[in-house]
């Protein structure tokens, strides 16, 4: 069985810094690429990010480009989102998920989410 | 990258059928087979519920189909249940390398 374990909810100010985390297991996890989503409170799905399987390629979407940062430790079978520059607009439910195919195909597999709110 | 358009609510009562649609353009659902549907019934993961425009996973079942026509997809779920009362979303593979989700319809099961 697939198991994507995220870390706990945080607070953080605005212009803060945060690393996202989330381990896998049930599944050979350099098989597979992963991704970040995003969705605001009562909003719909965001894309955020997606890393292929060996970590050598990733690619963002334009609201999160150039601040945040996707990685993997495939020997820790975990990974990883690097959140700076924070703004209220970044307060969401961010799940980890899992593709079908090692760079990307669709997203077959669903954590249970980070809550992070933005907030002074 | 704008969103898919999806209508906001869609309603059905139960034993009807109701199709969802998903408008992108050339760049995204037009030019890639990447187009998958997503159901998330309240306070739940989004769930897989079609890939790859008409496939289903093992598991869902066959009252749920997809189809797609130039730039816009489309979910249909047929003899609609009250379970099916949930929020839906489609996303595609974009020509830029990255994906993109629709804003999301919800079902209604009168």
């Amino acid at each position: 069985e697939v198991q994507l374990v995220q870390s706990g909810g945080v607070v953080v100010q605005p212009g803060g810094s945060l690393r996202l985390s989330c381990t896998a297991s049930g599944f050979i996890f350099d098989d597979y690429a992963m991704h970040w989503v995003r969705q605001a409170p009562g909003k719909g799905l965001e894309w955020v990010s997606v890393v292929n399987w060996d970590g050598g390629t990733a690619s963002y979407s334009d609201s999160v480009k150039g601040r945040f940062t996707i990685s993997r430790d495939n020997s820790k079978n975990s990974l990883y989102l690097q959140m700076n520059s924070l703004t209220s607009e970044d307060t969401a439910l961010y799940y980890c998920a899992r593709d079908s195919y090692s760079s990307t195909l669709f997203i077959d597999s669903w954590g249970e989410g980070t809550r992070v709110t933005v907030s002074s | 990258q704008s969103a898919l358009t999806q209508p906001p609510s869609v309603s059905g009562s139960p034993g009807q059928s109701v199709t969802i649609s998903c408008t992108g353009t050339s760049s995204d659902v037009g030019s890639y087979s990447r187009v998958s549907w997503y159901q998330q019934p309240p306070g739940t993961v989004p769930k897989l519920i079609i890939y790859e425009v008409t496939h289903r996973p093992s598991g869902v079942p066959d009252r749920f189909s997809g189809s797609r026509s130039g730039n816009t997809a489309s979910l249909t779920i047929s003899g609609l249940q009250a379970e099916d009362e949930a929020d839906y979303y489609c996303s595609s593979y974009t020509t830029s390398g990255t994906w993109v989700f629709g804003g999301g319809t919800k079902l209604t099961v009168l």
